[in-house]
């Protein structure tokens, strides 16, 4: 089944203890890209990946590091998490198609965080 | 700011009405699309717009796109308890080093009443 998979799906942790959001897709998508959602201000673009080893910033990401080792994996990492970071978080992937994203994203079930 | 402005966000109707839903902004989009969310569940793609002034139609749902690439809009027509749900525009910026960078509107919470 063509998926996208996060985890852990909930996590509750406290201030500055390093943590990791795994995400997975096996599609063989080129692009993948984090998301948090909050109230109110729909989804916002942490950082995305064009491809292996290609990482760029989205709109919000201080306090925020990913990495794209292999093509089907995009973790995300909070160093030093803080409460301000604490709000659900999906990743998605997508084929790319010449210089637009034409093509539909596929989303993760998403990731509850709180950050006490 | 919000560089993709949705409104209204709350919608509130009943069974059988008709609705429309906005997506504006200042800024040139190469594409824009359109999601539906489920509580729990990410969101899942409705339709993609790519050409100023284009219309698709998917079954009750017409989704417009601007002259100017800069606006899109939803319309349901007859809703159903069944379109309940969080709807999402979301807008691929046009060239240069926007290129990957995805933009949501705040989102669009519509609840049809039986």
């Amino acid at each position: 089944e063509a998926q996208v998979t996060q985890n852990p799906r909930y996590l509750i942790t406290v201030t500055g203890k390093k943590l990791t959001v795994t995400c997975s897709q096996n599609m063989n998508h080129e692009y993948m890209s984090w998301y948090r959602q909050d109230p109110g201000l729909g989804l916002r673009q942490i950082y995305y990946s064009m491809n292996v080893e290609v990482t760029d910033k989205g709109d919000v990401p201080e306090g925020y590091k990913v990495s794209r080792k292999e093509k089907r994996n995009f973790p995300l990492i909070l160093e030093s998490p803080s409460p301000n970071q604490t709000s659900l978080y999906f990743c998605a992937s997508s084929w790319t198609s010449g210089r637009a994203l034409y093509n539909e994203q596929f989303f993760g079930p998403g990731t509850r965080l709180t950050v006490l | 700011t919000q560089l993709l402005e949705q409104s209204p966000q709350f919608l509130s109707i009943q069974e059988g009405e008709n609705l429309t839903v906005y997506c504006n902004s200042s800024s040139v989009f190469s594409s824009l699309q359109w999601y539906r969310q489920e509580p729990g569940e990410g969101p899942v793609l409705l339709v993609t717009v790519v050409t100023g002034g284009e219309v698709k139609k998917l079954k009750r749902l017409t989704f417009q796109f601007g002259d100017a690439r800069k606006d899109s809009s939803l319309h349901i027509t007859a809703a159903q308890p069944g379109d309940t749900g969080l709807y999402l525009c979301a807008g691929d910026r046009a060239g240069g080093t926007s290129y990957g960078k995805l933009t949501f509107g705040q989102g669009t919470i519509l609840t049809v009443h039986p």
